[in-house]
Order: structure tokens, then sequence, then C-alpha cells
């Protein structure tokens, strides 16, 4: 099955500084790469997400890019602002007829932090 | 709230006792799923369906069952077997595998 790996951690970034975080994937079928955002006691929300079609997508200060062929995706947050702070987590999906189908793996997590 | 809905917020049981946690969706959603939430962890799917009378196990299905008897609801079970049941608990759902996911406000369990 799929297998999401998600780095680092924890990341602490000054206001107006950049961030990333990377995740890789295993099942070379995944298709579908979304990542959500979760403010401390709040549900999972979808900010962004990319199909294998496409290698890059952006919206606003926030894009992701995936490398299918190194089967890793990141997530980029620009000129960041303390209400990025939360935990944001990737996800695959894979495509029909793979042993992935039907499931959205996540990643384990990454706490970002941004100070004022 | 946002389409989906589960309860109870809180819920406290004895070890040894099996718990049912409710999933309810207004959106027409076909896929609903269940993840259990710890700290470090990530989200880590334990069942899933893709349609109504159907479903499959997730990576951490040991200890839990489900039943998709009609589309708006995905009720999951905890059940004795499970050996570390406290967790926090989001169903969320979805039009296709491929789309982006609702997630309720989760359940938190606690068991002692």
């Amino acid at each position: 099955g799929e297998n999401v790996e998600q780095h680092p951690s924890t990341l602490s970034v000054q206001e107006g500084d950049s961030a990333v975080i990377k995740c890789t994937y295993s099942d070379s079928a995944s298709n579908y790469f979304p990542w959500y955002k979760q403010e401390l006691g709040k549900r999972p929300q979808l900010i962004i997400d990319i199909r294998s079609n496409v290698g890059e997508k952006k919206d606003q200060r926030i894009a992701v890019t995936l490398n299918k062929t190194a089967k890793h995706f990141s997530l980029h947050i620009t000129e960041t602002q303390p209400e990025d702070s939360a935990v944001y987590f990737c996800a695959a999906s894979g495509a029909a007829g793979g042993t992935s189908y039907g499931k959205l793996t996540f990643g384990q997590g990454t706490i970002l932090t941004v100070h004022p | 709230d946002g389409g989906i809905t589960q309860s109870p917020k809180y819920l406290f049981r004895k070890e040894g006792q099996n718990v049912t946690l409710s999933c309810e969706q207004n959106l027409n959603h076909d896929a609903m799923y269940w993840y259990r939430q710890d700290p470090g962890q990530g989200l880590r799917l334990i069942y899933y369906s893709q349609i109504v009378n159907d479903f499959q196990k997730g990576d951490i299905a040991e200890g839990y069952s489900v039943s998709r008897e009609k589309k708006e609801s995905f009720p999951l079970t905890v059940t004795s077997a499970q050996k570390n049941p406290t967790a926090f608990y989001l169903c969320a759902s979805s039009t296709s595998p491929w789309s982006p996911l609702h997630f309720g406000n989760g359940t938190r369990l606690t068991v002692t």
C-alpha cells in the first residue's frame, strides 16, 4: 500500500520568510496530492491540491510542486504570517486499479510556527 | 456545521466496552472515511467506503468495525479488541477518492 513520509516534523520561521514542507510517496500509481491545514482544536481543511498531470499549482501565497519521477511533492508558503501557524498534512490518493485506489494516505504532519 | 456531523464531541467509556461513533453527512457524497489522529502520527486511515453497502479496511482496521447501510451515514464501532482506543477520531466525506475531503469536527474518545 501507499506510504507517505513528511518532513520536517516541526518548522519555525520568522514572519515574512518562506516555508517549505516536503513529502515523498511510495505508490507510483498515486495521482492526487492534497495539502490540509489544521489549526489548533479545529478540523483539517484543504488549502491546495495537485493532480499528477500538473507539475506546479499556485494560489496566492501558497504553491505546490510535484515531481512524479522522484515521487515527491512540496508545499511552499511565501511571506508567512502568524495566522499561517498550524499543522500541515500532505496526502496521496491512488489511481483506479492501483493498490491504493480509494485511499487517501496522510503524512505525519508538520507543525509550522510563524514568529511575529 | 459544514455538512458532516460527528457526535458526540467527547465520549468516555470503560475498558472492555464497545462504543459507536456517529458520522452523518448531507453533502450527497459517495465516499466516506474514518481517520484516527494521535499526536505526532498524523491521520491514520481506519476504514473507508466508496459506495453504500461496501467498505474496505484502511491501515489500522484491527479492533474497529463499520457499516454503510445508508449513503449519509458511516458509523464506527470501537470494539474491546482495540488495544489502545483512546484517541481523536475524524470522519470525512468526498465526492470521489480524488476530491477534497470534508471533515467533521471529530470525537475525542477516552477509555479508562
